[in-house]
C-alpha cells in the first residue's frame, strides 16, 4: 500500500496476555518509530529503527516491552505479560532518510486494551 | 516543565473565524511539525518546518527559532477543521517529543 499500514487496528487482552503489534512502513522508508498515546494525551516516544538497527529505545517502560525490525522493513513491538496501564494506542511511523529532516507519516495506529 | 507546551488546550470556534495554536519548546530542535489528529483516526502531517514560514491551503505555520515558539494558523475556519492540532520537536537524535495537543472544535 501507499502509506504506513498497522495490524491489528484493535486488539483486546486480558492482563499477563502477550501481545504483538505490526508496522508496516512505506516502502523504502529508512527511518521508523513507535509511539504510545495514552488516551487524552500526545504521543509519547518508544523507540527508533533506522533499518534494521534499534538506535534508540529508551522510550520503552518497562523489559516488558520489545522491539524488533529484523529486516529493516517491517517491524513488530512485543508487549510481554500486558497490565491494565499498557492500554494506548501504539503508533508506529516511518520516514525515508536517516536525517533528522524527514517528513514522518503515521499509519492509523494499534488501540490496545487490556482487561 | 514539559519540553512542549501548547496553547490553548481547547478552542471553540465559530466557522470563519481565524484560529491561532500556539507552541512553545525548550530544546534544541532540528525541526517542528505540526500534526492533525482526528477522534479514532491517525495523525496527518501538516508541516514540517526548521525556520520562517509555510503556507497549504488555508493553513499558515510560523516558526521563530530564537524566542523557541511557533504558530499554526487556521483562515477562514470551517467544522471539518475540527480535530485535534498537535506541535511536535525533532531533536538532533531523531526524537520526536509532542505537546499534549489542542482540541479544536469549529461549529457551524
Amino acid at each position: 500500500g501507499a502509506g504506513v499500514s498497522q495490524s491489528p487496528r484493535y486488539k483486546v487482552a486480558k492482563r499477563g496476555q502477550d501481545v504483538a503489534l505490526r508496522c508496516d512502513p512505506i516502502s523504502g522508508h529508512v527511518s521508523l518509530f513507535w509511539y504510545q498515546q495514552a488516551l487524552g494525551q500526545g504521543p509519547e516516544f518508544l523507540t527508533y529503527f533506522q533499518n534494521e538497527a534499534q538506535l534508540d529505545k529508551s522510550g520503552l517502560p518497562s523489559d516488558r516491552f520489545f522491539a524488533e525490525r529484523p529486516e529493516g522493513s517491517v517491524s513488530t513491538l512485543k508487549i510481554q505479560r500486558t497490565q491494565q496501564e499498557d492500554s494506548a494506542v501504539y503508533l508506529c511511523a516511518s520516514s525515508l532518510p536517516r536525517t533528522s529532516s524527514g517528513e514522518l507519516f503515521f499509519g492509523e495506529g494499534s488501540r490496545l486494551t487490556v482487561l | 516543565k514539559n519540553e512542549v507546551e501548547q496553547s490553548p488546550q481547547n478552542l471553540t470556534a465559530q466557522e470563519g473565524e481565524f484560529i491561532t495554536i500556539n507552541c512553545s519548546y525548550s530544546v534544541g530542535i532540528s525541526a517542528l511539525h505540526w500534526l492533525q489528529q482526528h477522534p479514532g483516526g491517525g495523525i496527518v502531517s501538516l508541516f514540517m518546518l526548521s525556520s520562517g514560514k509555510k503556507k497549504h491551503g488555508r493553513l499558515i505555520a510560523t516558526i521563530n527559532i530564537q524566542e523557541k515558539h511557533s504558530s499554526l494558523h487556521i483562515t477562514a475556519s470551517h467544522p471539518r477543521d475540527s480535530a485535534v492540532y498537535i506541535c511536535a520537536v525533532r531533536g538532533y537524535g531523531n526524537k520526536l517529543v509532542f505537546g499534549a495537543g489542542t482540541i479544536l472544535r469549529v461549529k457551524s
